[in-house]
């Protein structure tokens, strides 16, 4: 069965800052997708990013981009010049034959 | 565009009454449609899924159960609430194959 781990349950980072959260995966599927998730205090689950597992370009939405290592069955997330509203609880997730979440991360933003 | 409505959006209830949470979907066809369970401070709990009408999967035996009567609508049921039941509720869809999913707002559950 897939696992998805996230090593870091909390980190914070200073506004403006750049901050990477981590996530590594277990699987045997050669095809699949990644995605990161971010869960503000309102608890609605909002896409942040998605990475086709086929493609060796790194996805990028604006400040969020990930560094995606299939080969290691990495995939982390990093933000740029942060902001508060970045606050939130950051989940990994696997699409193959299952969709997978890991725990999570709580990310807090410090002014 | 696709949306996604879950109702209630809060809900209290008293151990051993039933429940019944609706989650529909607008704006597609023939979704994949994902109920998980949250508890406070931790990741999702896959409970169902469903690839069509009257399609339902479970991926944990519990006290719950869910049904798809309509194409883009999904019910999470039970007949006698537990205490341990309590928990925030998502509602997901999907289009078919391994996509995107997209939540709704969710339905916080109490059970006293």
């Amino acid at each position: 069965a897939q696992t998805v781990t996230q090593s870091q349950p909390e980190m914070s980072v200073q506004e403006a800052e750049t901050v990477t959260l981590s996530c590594t995966y277990d699987t045997s599927e050669s095809d699949y997708y990644l995605f990161w998730y971010k869960q503000p205090p309102s608890r609605q689950m909002i896409l942040v990013i998605r990475q086709e597992a086929y493609k060796q370009q790194n996805a990028t939405e604006n400040r969020f981009s990930v560094n995606f290592q299939k080969a290691a069955k990495s995939f982390s997330l990093k933000i740029s010049d942060s902001q508060l509203g970045d606050a939130a609880m950051y989940f990994c997730a696997y699409n193959g034959q299952n969709f997978v979440f890991g725990p999570g991360t709580r990310l807090s933003v410090l002014p | 565009s696709q949306t996604i409505h879950q109702w209630p959006a809060t809900l209290v209830q008293p151990v051993g009454s039933p429940l019944s949470l609706e989650c529909t979907v607008e704006g597609t066809s023939n979704p994949n449609l994902y109920w998980y369970r949250q508890a406070a401070g931790r990741g999702l709990q896959l409970l169902f899924y469903s690839v069509g009408i009257g399609q339902i999967s479970s991926e944990v035996p519990q006290n719950l159960s869910a049904s798809r009567p309509q194409d883009r609508q999904f019910i999470l049921s039970s007949k006698k609430l537990l205490l341990s039941d309590s928990g925030f509720y998502l509602c997901a869809w999907s289009a078919q194959g391994r996509e995107t999913q997209y939540f709704g707002p969710g339905t916080r559950l109490l059970v006293l």
